[in-house]
């Protein structure tokens, strides 16, 4: 089976801090993905990375950065923590597909989420 | 703006009813995804569809592409049942190697002994 392993389940952190969130996945999978989750807003994607060193930007980028330095790993980093910035973070890993096809997908496998509090 | 619409939001149902959930989303999808949640956070995926319909025990996966509609279906509900069901779809072909999703809000089920 899949493992995707974030670092925290529960963090608080104060306005202003830096902020690292770590995600580890043991599948050698390519593509892994940061959402936030917020009541009545549904996974918004942050960043996601399809590579080692390479990222793209989400719906909402602002106020955050990430690092895939190894395959494995990706962080998420809230450069300067804001109040705006609690909420739930869920990391995803999934393959790259092998073939170009216009339909079709594969399953994003998902962490246990790290819920942060900024105060 | 593309959009990922669930309903209904929250359903109550008792043990042993069939459960309808649904999913609208507003242009060409490539693949659409049920995945669930468990209370604590963690996500898994339920099933994943380009066409038709799929079944993996008691649930029951549908999707109509010309009218741009899915439904997951729960048969013999039980309270282990109790989640939030998300929907979620990859938009258009994408450029190869993009996995990018868009996730409805949810349907929390909440199904009563």
């Amino acid at each position: 089976d899949v493992k995707v392993t974030q670092s925290s389940r529960y963090l608080v952190k104060r306005t202003g801090e830096k902020v690292f969130l770590e995600c580890v996945q043991d599948m050698d999978h390519e593509n892994m993905f940061w959402y936030r989750q917020d009541p009545g807003l549904g996974l918004r994607l942050i960043y996601f990375s399809y590579d080692v060193k390479m990222k793209e930007k989400g719906d909402i980028p602002e106020g955050y950065s990430v690092s895939r330095e190894k395959k494995e790993r990706f962080s998420l980093i809230l450069e300067s923590a804001s109040t705006n910035q609690t909420s739930m973070y869920l990391c995803a890993s999934s393959l790259r597909r092998r073939v170009i096809a216009r339909e079709g997908s594969q399953p994003q496998h998902f962490g246990d989420g790290t819920r942060l509090s900024i105060l | 703006k593309n959009e990922v619409e669930q309903s209904p939001q929250n359903l109550t149902a008792q043990e042993g009813e069939f459960i309808t959930i649904n999913c609208s989303y507003s242009v060409g999808i490539s693949a659409l995804h049920w995945l669930q949640q468990h209370p604590g956070g963690g996500i898994v995926s339920l099933f994943m569809l380009s066409s038709g319909k799929k079944k993996h025990g008691r649930l029951i996966a549908t999707i109509n592409i010309q009218e741009k509609h899915s439904s997951l279906h729960i048969t013999a509900s039980h309270p282990r049942d109790s989640a939030v069901y998300i929907c979620a779809v990859r938009w258009g072909p994408g450029y190869f190697g993009n996995e990018k999703l868009t996730f409805g809000t949810g349907t929390r089920l909440t199904i009563i002994p």
